[in-house]
């Protein structure tokens, strides 16, 4: 499977915890986006890289949340002391260089996450 | 802000009709216009895309409309069928960026 890759599928974990999901994406991607996505609504932008530059966080993002792509090909979604708010599917999606700003993006399967 | 309205929120159509579901954007400067399907428990997968250059697009029964004057395109649907039962999510380019705002999303039902 060349598509884009998320683990883990399904995390439960107690408040204040932390959390960490990892994604891969489509190989020759050098764009990743990370997307909040709740029952009911549609996913919700929370920061994308170009290589290993991290160009835009969302200001929804509160400082609980990190992210990183060292390498410019993986890319780690830390969440710091969960809190049940955060109980949500986190996407993860990557695009294509070259074709100006409207690229297609493709979506990962999704890590969800039970704050309890 | 940057926004991107969609209704209606959930849609019910007989098999055989067909389906419009409608978004509004707020960039004016906004310039890829792309719609994503979604099944339960699934990835969204794209199912067609439009940019600003042309004002329509089809491919076989699915076709996207864009009227940039008034910021607004639409997804229809022609001859549904039951396997089109699922979550409909617009979404709109940012300009200046190459983040994508998305719509809350449709649920159509396809009654058999």
């Amino acid at each position: 499977d060349t598509g884009v890759s998320q683990d883990p599928r399904h995390k439960i974990t107690k408040r204040g915890q932390n959390v960490t999901f990892r994604c891969d994406p489509i190989s020759e991607h050098n764009r990743l986006y990370w997307y909040r996505q709740t029952l009911g609504q549609g996913p919700e932008f929370l920061t994308y890289f170009q290589n290993e530059a991290q160009l835009e966080k969302s200001r929804l993002l509160s400082d609980r949340f990190s992210a990183e792509r060292p390498k410019g090909s993986f890319s780690t979604l830390e969440i710091q002391r969960t809190e049940q708010g955060d109980s949500a599917m986190y996407l993860c999606a990557s695009s294509t260089p070259g074709q100006g700003r409207g690229n297609t993006i493709y979506f990962g399967e999704g890590s969800w996450l039970t704050v309890v | 802000g940057e926004n991107v309205e969609q209704h209606p929120s959930t849609l019910s159509v007989q098999e055989g009709d067909s389906a419009v579901i409608k978004c509004t954007y707020s960039d004016s400067a906004s310039n890829y216009f792309p719609w994503y399907k979604q099944e339960l428990g699934k990835r969204p997968q794209l199912i067609i895309d439009i940019r600003s250059n042309v004002g329509e697009k089809k491919d076989q029964r699915i076709a996207v409309t864009l009227n940039k004057t008034a910021k607004h395109f639409s997804l229809h649907i022609t001859e549904t069928q039951p396997e089109d039962s699922a979550v409909y999510f617009c979404a709109a380019s940012i300009a200046g960026t190459y983040k994508y705002i998305f719509g809350t999303g449709t649920r159509l039902k396809v009654l058999a």
